[in-house]
């Protein structure tokens, strides 16, 4: 059994630029979420993705979006990086059954650096 | 809304001692799970343990176990005999109705040999 795996590792951009970070979810699991976690904190909720649509939505502004492809892997795309937006950032894979998602499991992150 | 507290920002322990860390959490749901993760340096969040609302049951695994008191809204995690490879950070999350999880702040353990 695959884990979960997101590339790159890490990523330094500089403020205005796009970011696109990729996740393969665990086999056998059909939703994707996202969490920006910063430095000290826990991480914070940005979206889910359940059959290639979005399932959910933290409190994210639009330059953050996302896509799931049909292998249920995802993308999360940022536009116009700001430096606050420097954090780890965690894709956890899951199960939906009966409209509720089971355990997640998280990948190892791509940590992303604003300068 | 959904809210995890994780009181302890830091504890640290020597090798063997025996440690707790509080959860406490805040939900209108009636059904809900709650789980323990672990956050090594290397970043990737680690599941310990799941738990939902109607199993009241403490768990034990090992050297880890689980209090879960409805009544007081806590899920407290205690490790025994801790060790040098427990130092990491440890959050406490919750799922309610709507399916994403909400995390505590973290404790982060420091186990010293």
């Amino acid at each position: 059994e695959t884990g979960v795996t997101q590339s790159p590792t890490h990523l330094i951009k500089t403020r205005g630029q796009q970011v696109t970070l990729r996740c393969s979810s665990q086999s056998g699991h059909n939703t994707v979420s996202w969490y920006q976690q910063a430095l000290g904190q826990g991480p914070q909720f940005i979206f889910q993705y359940y059959r290639e649509e979005e399932n959910g939505r933290g409190n994210f502004p639009p330059r953050f979006s996302g896509l799931q492809f049909p292998n249920y892997s995802s993308e999360l795309n940022v536009n116009a990086l700001e430096l606050d937006d420097s954090a780890l950032y965690l894709c956890a894979s899951s199960l939906m059954r009966g409209g509720r998602v089971d355990t997640q499991y998280f990948g190892p992150g791509t940590r992303l650096t604003v300068l | 809304a959904q809210k995890v507290t994780q009181a302890q920002t830091e504890i640290s322990v020597v090798e063997k001692e025996d440690v707790t860390l509080d959860c406490v959490y805040e939900t209108r749901d009636t059904t809900y799970y709650l789980f323990w993760y672990k956050q090594p340096p290397s970043g990737e969040l680690v599941f310990l343990i799941r738990r939902n609302s109607f199993d009241e049951q403490n768990e034990i695994s090992g050297r880890y176990s689980w209090n879960f008191q409805k009544s007081t809204s806590s899920f407290n995690f205690t490790i025994t005999a801790s060790q040098v490879v427990d130092s990491a950070v440890y959050f406490c999350a919750l799922i309610g109705g709507y399916s994403t999880l909400t995390f505590g702040k973290g404790t982060m353990l420091l186990v010293s040999p």
